[in-house]
């Protein structure tokens, strides 16, 4: 079945860059979203991309997505203190409306200052 | 707009007790749903409903029922609790698939409601 995968834990130094990675494995993923989650809150849009996409780039997130070995990144320049949180790649065939999203486990993303 | 809203935010049962877990949202989206988180589990889909009258089941859907009687409202309903529905639980709402793609895709989250089932 649909499967996506992220490393559990990263850290990093403030003002370094910060890279998430997931895997999925559903070739016909149309849309991959990346979500944020803050301690006790509930989940907040980041960014997403079309499969049609190579890149897309919005302030300090950059995503990228290599369609061929179904690995997206997300990179957070400069990362902040206030961007620890934990991260969850989605992908849904059709959207995430009437396509489900299938989402990966997430990564805790640890900023030290 | 309030956007997704969900009560309780926090809740205790003891095993076998039933409740209504309660999801509203006010922007006329077509698509809601439910999800469960469990650390170190990811989000979990329960069921979903891309409108009214209409309901079907996700990942996860045993011990839980769902009805969509209006466009704003999508109750999640546990008949008999067991510890092992111990979890956070988030509703979400997005409009229906019309564009190709878009902000109109993007699902929007409730700030979750945290179960104890002891």
């Amino acid at each position: 079945g649909e499967d996506v995968e992220q490393s559990l834990f990263l850290s990093v130094r403030e003002g370094d860059s910060s890279v998430i990675n997931c895997t999925y494995t559903d070739s016909s993923s149309t849309y991959l979203y990346w979500y944020k989650q803050e301690p006790g809150a509930g989940l907040q849009l980041l960014t997403y991309i079309f499969s049609n996409m190579d890149m897309k780039q919005d302030q300090r997130l950059t995503v990228l997505l290599n369609k061929k070995d179904k690995h997206l990144s997300l990179r957070i320049a400069d990362t902040q203190t206030g961007d620890s949180a934990i991260y969850f790649c989605a992908e849904s065939q059709q959207g995430g409306s009437q396509g489900n999203l299938i989402f990966g486990k997430g990564t805790k993303l640890s900023v030290k200052p | 707009n309030a956007g997704v809203t969900q009560t309780p935010k926090f809740q205790v049962l003891k095993t076998g007790q039933s409740m209504t877990l309660q999801c509203a949202q006010d922007m006329n989206h077509e698509y809601m749903s439910w999800y469960r988180q469990d650390p170190g589990m990811g989000l979990r889909l329960i069921h979903y409903s891309v409108g009214a009258g209409i309901t079907d089941q996700g990942e996860v859907p045993n011990g839980y029922n769902v009805s969509r009687s209006t466009t704003e409202d999508f109750p999640l309903r546990l008949l008999s609790a067991a510890p092992s529905q111990t979890s956070v639980y988030f509703c979400a709402s997005s409009y229906s698939m019309v564009l190709s793609g878009g902000s109109t895709d993007t699902q929007y989250f409730g700030p979750g409601t945290r179960l104890t089932v002891l």
